[in-house]
């Protein structure tokens, strides 16, 4: 286990709602990464957040936004969901390191089904 | 931009045989490289990674992957496979400047049979 843990492990909206996804990082990671996963694909990046500030962001439009508190917990918002939203969620967590070359670990996802 | 191609969509090995996942990368200036494995309704599990220096990266459950700078390929081995490493395993890239996210590869599935 990574010490990543997610919250909810699975959540059904329906399409025009709005959903929050939570995400606690490993104990002395700092910085949060959100990744979509849709079926049968590899991971998206949506966003990184460190020190409470976004840090880059993918190809997704801006009703896909987020947070990180002082403790680097973060939050997946998405605003007016979609049928094509439906997918597992991944939050990763990593330190900074100055050369790099960290390693993000990954919460076990949740998987978010829009109808 | 930078990209992961892995080519075969699933590998098929006979457990105690040895065997290779496949990845191939394009990146701006310097790679850091990553395996990961899911296993079904889990989050990715990271396996090993190679930053700089000695090509062969040793990592956990007994993997092992190879970096070639001139193929840029980095193929995940390991000499004996188990019924147990039966999964969906992913390649992952970023450079070493520049937005620190991953990009994934689309994943091969390992089925080891007994």
């Amino acid at each position: 286990e990574t010490g990543v843990t997610q919250s909810p492990t699975h959540l059904i909206k329906t399409r025009g709602q709005q959903v929050t996804l939570r995400c606690s990082s490993q104990s002395g990671h700092n910085t949060v990464s959100w990744y979509q996963q849709a079926l049968g694909q590899g991971p998206q990046f949506i966003f990184q957040y460190y020190r409470e500030e976004e840090n880059g962001r993918g190809n997704f439009p801006p009703r896909f936004s987020g947070l990180q508190f002082p403790n680097y917990s973060s939050e997946l918002n998405v605003n007016a969901l979609e049928l094509d939203d439906s997918a597992l969620y991944l939050c990763a967590s990593s330190p900074i390191l100055a050369g790099g070359g960290e390693t993000q670990y990954f919460g076990p996802g949740t998987r978010l089904l829009v109808l | 931009a930078q990209s992961v191609a892995q080519p075969e969509d699933q590998v098929n090995v006979a457990e105690g045989n040895p065997l290779t996942v496949k990845c191939t990368y394009s990146v701006s200036g310097n790679p850091y490289l990553f395996w990961y494995v899911q296993y079904p309704n889990r989050g990715l599990q990271f396996l090993l990674k190679y930053i700089t220096g000695d090509n062969l990266v040793k990592g956990s459950y007994g993997f092992e992957a190879e970096f070639n700078k001139s193929q840029t390929s980095f193929h995940l081995k390991k000499p004996s496979a188990l019924v147990s490493d039966s999964a969906l395993y992913f390649c992952a890239v970023r450079g070493d400047t520049g937005r620190r996210a991953l990009t994934f590869g689309s994943g091969t599935r390992l089925q080891v049979q007994p």
